[in-house]
């Protein structure tokens, strides 16, 4: 079936340093994808999207790339600070179907 | 704003009970989606609506109903409850026409014993 995976569980950066939190989906219909943001004890939050027709987006010190041809979605957080330690999730659409990754944790080591 | 609300934010059920668990938004949203969240594991789709009136079935709906009256709200009901129901439930809204972010309620834990 379909399935959205990030490579890896948990990320540990220094203060200041860039991150990057990759994603894969299965689906070469989706057309739609999201980073979400989520702090312990809370719901995830929008960070960035990014529709099929384009290959980047940016933000506020983030950056999400997307790669069709592999199927792979990034997203870079520049100069990552102690408020940035949370779990994030990618997400990717196929009409009205919505799957979510496991996630990434990201710690920030100060 | 009050965004998506959900409540109760935590729940113990025994096993057999039923509940529902409450979803409201207020942003006039037409997608409103179930979520469970469950460790190691990404948020899994259990219902959703496209409009009042109009709901259907994700990805693991299994033990769960739906309704959607109004555009606001959206409640899950747990028919009977089972331990394998424990988990984290959100509740999401968006726009539906042109597709963009979803806002997601603070969560509800429910244990079932």
């Amino acid at each position: 079936g379909e399935s959205v995976g990030l490579h890896l569980p948990t990320l540990s950066v220094q203060e200041g340093d860039n991150s990057i939190i990759n994603c894969a989906y299965s689906n070469s219909a989706s057309d739609y994808f999201i980073w979400y943001k989520q702090e312990s004890g809370k719901g995830p939050q929008f960070i960035i999207d990014i529709r099929s027709n384009m290959d980047k987006r940016q933000g506020q010190r983030v950056t999400v790339l997307l790669n069709k041809t592999v199927k792979h979605l990034s997203l870079q957080i520049a100069a990552t600070q102690p408020g940035d330690s949370a779990v994030y999730f990618c997400a990717a659409k196929n009409n009205n179907d919505m799957r979510f990754g496991a996630g990434t944790r990201l710690t920030v080591k100060p | 704003n009050a965004g998506v609300t959900q409540t109760p934010k935590f729940q113990v059920l025994k096993t057999g009970q039923s509940m529902t668990l409450q979803c409201a938004q207020d942003m006039n949203h037409e997608y409103m989606s179930w979520y469970r969240q469950d460790p190691g594991m990404g948020l899994r789709l259990i219902h959703y609506s496209v409009g009042a009136g109009i709901t259907d079935q994700g990805e693991v709906p299994n033990g769960y109903n739906v309704s959607r009256s109004t555009t606001e709200d959206f409640p899950l009901r747990l028919l009977s409850a089972a331990p394998s129901q424990t988990s984290v439930y959100f509740c999401a809204s968006s726009y539906y026409r042109g597709w963009t972010e979803a806002f997601f309620g603070q969560g509800t834990r429910l244990t079932v014993v």
